[in-house]
């Protein structure tokens, strides 16, 4: 099964920073990550998918980047709504598995 | 609008069965795979199990392959996720999950249904 490791698994920021989350693979996954955002009582929500596609509606202050192994995603500017868990996955291969969490909290 | 709304959590006994049911709207049902996904209290994002858009293929993850069957009724727009020898570790909100432009990610996602495994 591919592993994926998270970091930071907690980052405390300010409105209006730049933020960046990473995430490793146990092997190459050529461009097949996903990123979600999940805000307590609610159903995540899918950011970015094939490493740096924005999905529709999602503000283009998010972005992402990598392919291999290692990925990034990027909050340009961190908004108060933007204060939520990301959860990277992998859909190379079957099981399909998540990250273990980053937190944004507000600093 | 499409949704997915999840029903069918509760409480059981360690070793009861339990169906899920997810009803879908809004899209074609038959032309998405979906999945399961659940996550335990305080705990991150697991995937349990997807199927394809016709039901001919299905998947598992290692902790609950032999115990979970997951199953679709296009007829009826219905996705279903029969647990039997439930444990305390499936204890956790049961998210159905549609998938997106790719079979394995997931763009619409249910508010999740509770199972609670517990003597």
């Amino acid at each position: 099964d591919i592993q994926l490791t998270q970091s930071p698994s907690f980052l405390s920021a300010s409105v209006g920073d730049r933020v960046t989350i990473t995430c490793r693979a146990s092997q190459g996954i050529s461009s097949y990550l996903a990123w979600y955002q999940e805000k307590a009582g609610k159903a995540p929500k899918l950011l970015i998918y094939a490493a740096s596609t924005l999905q529709s509606g999602v503000p283009s202050r998010f972005s992402g980047s990598g392919s291999g192994t290692e990925f990034t995603l990027t909050i340009s500017s961190l908004q108060p709504e933007d204060f939520a868990t990301y959860y990277c996955q992998q859909l190379n291969s079957y099981p399909l598995t998540f990250g273990g969490g980053t937190k944004v909290e507000i600093k | 609008e499409v949704q997915v709304l999840e029903s069918g959590g509760g409480l059981v006994q360690p070793g009861e069965s339990l169906r899920l049911s997810c009803a879908a709207s809004g899209f074609t049902f038959s032309s998405y795979a979906m999945s399961w996904v659940r996550q335990a209290p305080g705990k991150g994002l697991e995937w349990v199990s997807g199927i394809s858009g016709s039901g001919g293929s299905t998947y598992y993850a290692d902790s609950v392959k032999g115990r979970f069957t997951i199953s679709r009724d296009n007829s009826k727009n219905t996705l279903y996720l029969q647990m039997n020898s439930l444990r305390a570790e499936d204890t956790a909100v049961y998210y159905c999950a549609k998938a997106g432009i790719a079979a394995r990610i997931f763009d619409s996602w249910g508010q999740g249904t509770l199972v609670t495994v517990s003597s």
